[in-house]
Parts: C-alpha cells; sequence; structure tokens
C-alpha cells in the first residue's frame, strides 16, 4: 500500500532536550512538508522541499530543523531552541511540478508533549 | 498574498440537517482552493478541489462546494448530515499557482459536530 507513515505516533521530551519525527513515504513524490497544528489555529508550515537535498523555510521555522537526504524520508527534528514545542505535526507529500494545484497526501500525524 | 477565512471555529447541526461550512478567500491571481477534512487524532483526506474546470464541485462523501468569483467564496454544503461527518473542516488556498515553488495556505478550520 502507497502512503505516508509517521512515527511515533506519541513523543514525550524533557525540557532542553531535541526529537526527531519520523517521515516516510512510497508514494515516489518529490515534494515533502511539515506542518504544526495547534488548536484553533489550523496548520502553520515548518519546513518543506521540493527535491532532495534542498529544503526552504515556512512560515514557523524558528527551532526547528530537517534533512532531505533521500527521497522517501524528510525528518524533522524539534530543538530546545523551539520554546512551545507541544503540538500535532503533521507530515505531507506531493508531486513538485504540481505542488500548488494537486492533493497534498498527509501522515497521521505525531502528537509531541513537552514534560 | 493568498489567504482564506473560515466563518465560524465550530458549527453543529442535527443529523439530516444541511451542513453549510464557510470560507472566503483572498487572491490576486485566479486561485485553486480545497476542502479538507480531518478526523480526531488523524492527518486531513481531500474533500475536494477547485481548479477552475467547473464551478460546482462535487467531492468524497456527498459534500459539494461552489465556487463564486463575486463573492470570493468557496462554501462547503452537504444536503443532509450523518453522524460520521463530525471532524474538523480546513479550507485551502494555493499560494501562486502558477508557481512550482507554491504552497498550501490553510484555514483555522471548522469544527463540524452532529447533534441526534
Amino acid at each position: 500500500d502507497g502512503g505516508i507513515t509517521q512515527s511515533p505516533k506519541y513523543l514525550f521530551r524533557k525540557e532542553g532536550q531535541n526529537v526527531t519525527l519520523s517521515c516516510e513515504q512510497n508514494l515516489n513524490h518529490d515534494a515533502m512538508y511539515w506542518y504544526r497544528q495547534d488548536p484553533g489555529q489550523g496548520l502553520r508550515l515548518i519546513y518543506y522541499s521540493q527535491i532532495v537535498n534542498d529544503f526552504q523555510k515556512g512560515d514557523i521555522a524558528e527551532g526547528y530543523s530537517v534533512s532531505r537526504e533521500k527521497k522517501e524520508s524528510f525528518p524533522l527534528t524539534v530543538t530546545s531552541a523551539q520554546k512551545n514545542p507541544t503540538a500535532f505535526y503533521l507530515c505531507a507529500s506531493t508531486f513538485a511540478d504540481r505542488a500548488s494545484t494537486d492533493t497534498q497526501y498527509f501522515g497521521p500525524g505525531t502528537r509531541l508533549t513537552v514534560l | 498574498a493568498q489567504s482564506v477565512t473560515q466563518l465560524g471555529s465550530h458549527v453543529s447541526v442535527s443529523e439530516g440537517a444541511l451542513v453549510l461550512l464557510r470560507c472566503n478567500y483572498s487572491s490576486s491571481v485566479p486561485p485553486y482552493l480545497f476542502w479538507y477534512v480531518q478526523y480526531p487524532n488523524q492527518g486531513l483526506q481531500l474533500l475536494l478541489k477547485y481548479t477552475s474546470a467547473a464551478t460546482l464541485v462535487k467531492g468524497i462523501n456527498g459534500f459539494e462546494a461552489e465556487f463564486k468569483k463575486s463573492e470570493t467564496s468557496f462554501h462547503l454544503t452537504k444536503p443532509s448530515a450523518h453522524m460520521s461527518d463530525a471532524a474538523e473542516y480546513f479550507c485551502a488556498v494555493s499560494d501562486t499557482p502558477d508557481s512550482s515553488a507554491s504552497k498550501i495556505i490553510f484555514g483555522s478550520g471548522t469544527r463540524l459536530s452532529i447533534r441526534p
């Protein structure tokens, strides 16, 4: 089955720790995205990548980092510099040449809680 | 820059009643518009999208939306609500659809509750 997987589903972090959220897709999509979702605020774009070894900051990139070493994978690291990381994180992908008009496919999300 | 505004963060309707979720957009170019649905603790799923082919767009689960340029609106409707429709719904617009480096801008979401 083709799709996007995110792991873990739930993640707990102590203050001052870095954590990495996994996102893998087998849809052969070029473009991948990371969103943060907070209640009442919709989805906000953190980072996106349209090709391997290249990525761009979204609207709220501070305190986050990403890598895109493989087409299938786009891990997100939440660093200790992110002051309020507790949120629901969603990964999505689509074809890069139709990124603005085609469907974005979403993973099931990771809920991060800072203790 | 493009943006979307969803009117009403929470809508409650009775089972069998009409569902109407409102979305207004702002765009300097002909927009591409989307409605996504999110069930609790899950990712988003596309309901339907407008890409200028037809102003009335039919989607999955009996939903449809009408693009009205004069009103800059793309409201989502369903004639008869079902309990399984309870979810959060997001309207979205494409940022600069003629560019390969574009993004999707999401609204803040509307939570739909269904009363038995």
